[in-house]
């Protein structure tokens, strides 16, 4: 069976610094790998996506994530966060062949401070 | 996100029956229903690619999705229960490939009175 976790429930940081949301996996295959950030009663938008090549991929808006086999992690980075990035991040594991069988983290909350 | 259209965006009901509606503009072939209960990431009810439903979760009887084409999805609740109180949002993408990416509409919220 296949799962994700993502350990914090909620994150609050200050407007203008850095973000690290934490995302660990356990899948036996090869994953593909996403985040997904749901802003307040709206759906979720994909951030990123990763599934071979460079560890580090970049997504939109600044973020950018990196893939630890070893690790079985994935965690989501931003280098200075603004008060609109408020907002619940899912980090999702795909199954390859098996169609659209997304297991989602339980998502984190980030709340930015001015 | 004006692509995915979704109605109605707020529903309160007694144990009426009604339907949700969805309709996506960009031309893809799988449509999904996802259910969001608070606090928790979404889980899915149904997925339809090309008009034929492929995945059917375990979701109680008084659902009944519908796809009368490619781009609209409907869904039909009856004698809704409290524990259905959610927000239930319609997705989309171009084929069911593992690593396609979701596009979702706002959803509608449904509370049960």
């Amino acid at each position: 069976a296949q799962s994700v976790t993502q350990p914090d429930a909620r994150v609050t940081v200050s407007e203008g610094a850095s973000l690290q949301l934490r995302c660990k996996y356990s899948y036996s295959g090869t994953p593909y790998l996403f985040w997904y950030v749901q802003y307040p009663r709206q759906g979720l938008q994909l951030l990123l996506k990763y599934y071979s090549g460079d560890p580090v991929v970049q997504g939109v808006n600044g973020f950018e994530a990196e893939f630890s086999k070893s690790n079985s992690s994935f965690h989501l980075r931003k280098a200075s966060v603004h008060w609109s990035d408020s907002a619940v991040y899912f980090c999702v594991l795909s199954r390859m062949g098996y169609a659209q069988g997304l297991t989602f983290g339980l998502g984190t909350r980030v709340s930015v401070f001015p | 996100n004006t692509k995915i259209t979704q109605s109605p965006r707020y529903l309160i009901l007694g144990r009426a029956n009604k339907s949700l509606e969805c309709e996506q503009h960009l031309g893809h072939n799988a449509m999904y229903w996802y259910k969001q209960s608070a606090e928790k990431p979404p889980e899915l009810m149904f997925l339809y690619n090309l008009k034929q439903l492929i995945r059917n979760e375990t979701v109680p009887s008084r659902f009944i999705p519908e796809c009368p084409d490619s781009s609209k999805l409907l869904l039909h609740i009856s004698a809704v229960d409290p524990e259905d109180s959610a927000v239930y949002f319609c997705a989309s993408s171009q084929s069911t490939i593992s690593n396609e990416r979701l596009f979702f509409g706002h959803g509608t919220k449904l509370s049960v009175l």
